[in-house]
């Protein structure tokens, strides 16, 4: 079975800081890694995804993951916070043989002060 | 392209109540999936269709959960009778055939009383 854990239900940065939320995962297989985003009063929003190609993805929003086989690691960085960064970051992880359902961590809440 | 649409976006109930959630997927997303967020915890898959078929429900909780989707188009998920633990955000999202990944609706918050 798949799962994933997100170290930290909360992390709190100064705007401007590197912004680091952590996940890892376990799975049977190769899997497909994901982080998504939600705003208040909005719904989930990919960042990005891997799937197989490079092992650093770049996302939306100045966001990037580095999937790293070894650490079984997905970890979501940013170099600068801003403002407009701060929501509740999922992780999550899905596989082809499970028709792409996918399997969530708990979340991270990222608050940003001025 | 419209988005996945999600109403109500708040419904409260009184416990035994019924309740229908829809969700409307962008068009042409033969793929449709529920999830479920109850407080505190993670974010949980419920069902995934496909077209009108039920592909995969092995996260819907009970008897008591009914999805359905007409001619492949919009779903609806029926919560009847409603117990307080279905509180919660019941999110929709769809895709195409193939994967590229999902969207999300703005999702439903359930408050069962």
């Amino acid at each position: 079975a798949q799962s994933v854990t997100q170290l930290g239900s909360h992390v709190s940065v100064s705007e401007g800081a590197l912004v680091l939320l952590r996940c890892n995962y376990s799975s049977s297989v190769p899997p497909y890694l994901f982080w998504y985003v939600q705003y208040p009063n909005q719904g989930l929003q990919l960042l990005l995804k891997y799937t197989s190609a490079a092992t650093l993805v770049k996302g939306i929003n100045g966001f990037e993951a580095e999937f790293k086989k070894s650490e079984t690691s997905f970890h979501l960085t940013k170099p600068s916070a801003h403002m407009s960064d701060a929501a509740e970051y999922f992780c999550a992880v899905s596989d082809q043989g499970s028709n792409y359902k996918l399997t969530f961590g708990k979340g991270t809440l990222l608050t940003v002060n001025p | 392209e419209a988005g996945v649409t999600q109403f109500p976006s708040h419904s409260v109930i009184e416990k035994g109540q019924t309740v229908t959630l829809r969700c409307d997927p962008i068009s042409g997303h033969d793929n449709l999936y529920w999830y479920r967020r109850v407080m505190g915890k993670e974010i949980k898959f419920l069902l995934h269709f496909v077209k009108e078929s039920k592909q995969d429900e092995s996260g819907m909780p009970n008897n008591r959960f009914l999805a359905e989707r007409t001619g492949g188009t919009y779903s609806t998920l029926k919560v009847q009778p409603a117990e307080l633990e279905d509180s919660g955000v019941y999110f929709c999202a769809s895709s195409r055939d193939t994967y590229y990944g999902y969207t999300f609706g703005s999702g439903t918050r359930l408050t069962v009383v």
